[in-house]
Parts: structure tokens; sequence; C-alpha cells
């Protein structure tokens, strides 16, 4: 099994700002990598598809990088909406599909 | 509008049964790979069970292997979830989502989930 850990636990930032967010695999996933937003009561969100694509209706201040075992999601200017749980997901390895543990990401 | 809306979670006792369903609109649902991903009470996401297309190919968590199983039914655009000899452990929120092409992806779109609490 691939083990996906995120870091940090939370990240604390003010709006206005830059996030940075880094996810890091146990063993290289290429470029097959997802990033997901979630808010408390809510269904997670594809925000990021193979590792640097924007999915459809996601604001450009959202960017994903890295390949291999190393990624970040990045989010400019942050607003108040972005405050949540981010949680990177690999699947160069299906069926054998994991998720981080995620990134919450809060108001400082 | 695409939505996933699933069903059938509730309260059931330790090595009980509960089926899940997810009844899909608003895309191709032959198109898709379907999925189960489960969240304990505070916790992360778990990838749980997948299903091709063609309910050729199914996969699972390994914590669910031999107690859980996935199947669709095209002509009801619906996917299913049984799950046998349930452990306190499986108690989550149930997602459904979905996944494009032919292999196992990206989940989008998901459901907004249907809990299950295994409890005595």
């Amino acid at each position: 099994e691939i083990v996906m850990t995120q870091s940090p636990a939370t990240l604390s930032v003010s709006p206005g700002e830059r996030a940075t967010l880094s996810c890091r695999a146990s063993q290289s996933v290429t470029s097959n990598l997802a990033w997901y937003q979630q808010k408390p009561g809510q269904a997670p969100r594809l925000l990021i598809y193979g590792a640097s694509n924007r999915a459809t209706g996601i604001p450009a201040r959202f960017s994903g990088s890295g390949s291999g075992t190393e990624f970040t999601l990045t989010i400019n200017i942050l607003q108040s909406e972005d405050f949540a749980f981010y949680y990177c997901q690999q699947y160069f390895n299906w069926p054998s599909i994991t998720f981080g543990q995620g990134t919450r990401l809060e108001i400082k | 509008e695409v939505q996933l809306v699933e069903s059938g979670g509730g309260l059931v006792q330790p090595g009980r049964s509960l089926r899940l369903s997810c009844a899909a609109s608003g895309f191709t649902f032959d198109d898709y790979a379907m999925h189960w991903v489960r969240q304990a009470p505070g916790k992360g996401l778990e990838w749980v069970a997948g299903i091709s297309w063609n309910s050729g190919y199914t996969g699972y968590a390994d914590s669910v292997k031999g107690r859980f199983t996935i199947s669709r039914d095209t002509a009801k655009n619906s996917l299913y979830l049984q799950m046998n000899s349930l452990r306190a452990e499986d108690t989550a929120l149930y997602y459904c989502a979905a996944t494009s092409g032919t292999s196992f992806n990206w989940f989008d779109p998901w459901g907004q989930g249907t809990l299950v609490t295994v409890s005595s």
C-alpha cells in the first residue's frame, strides 16, 4: 500500500496570504495525484487531478504541482471560504487507492 | 444536474448486515466507474470499494475484503454496497463517488453520504 503523508496537520494563515500544503507518497505515484477540499458537514470537492490540472469550476488561485513522491497544493490570496480541510489522494496503485490524513487550513 | 444520493444507512448491531444504495442522475452512469469512500467520525477519507463501468472489475480495501460486496445496476442507474459481518470500526459516513474512464482515478462527483453506526 502506498502511504500518503500530508504536512502540516494544521496550517494557520491570514486571509489574503498564500497557503502551501504538502503531500508526500511513500513511493512514486508519477502524476497520479488529486487534491480535495472538504468543509464541515459537506462532501469532499475535487480541486486538482493529474497533480496539476484544476477541476471544472475551481478558481485559478488554486494550483497543484509536483510529481513522483512530492506534491504541493498552493492557494494564493486566501479567501474566507478557503478555510477547510484538504486531502491528497493517489490513484497510481489502483485499485489500492489511498488518501493522506488531511491538512486543516485555519484562519490566523 | 449531476447528483448522487445515498441511502440505507442506520444503526446496526455488530455482526449484522446492511445494504447501502446510491442513485445516480444527471450524467451517463455507464461511462463511470463507481466507488464507496467512507469517513469515520472526526477522521479522514478511506476508499472502501470500486466497480468498473461494466461491472467487469471490482476492488476492495483490505479492511473490508471478504465482508463487503459492491455491485451496480445500469438499468436503475444505481450503485450498491452489501456490508456483512459489520464491526464497530465500520462506523462512518459512507460516500458514493464516481471516477471517469476505464481506470480508478480521481473522484468526481460525490454524494452527500449516508451514516452507518455499528453498535450494540
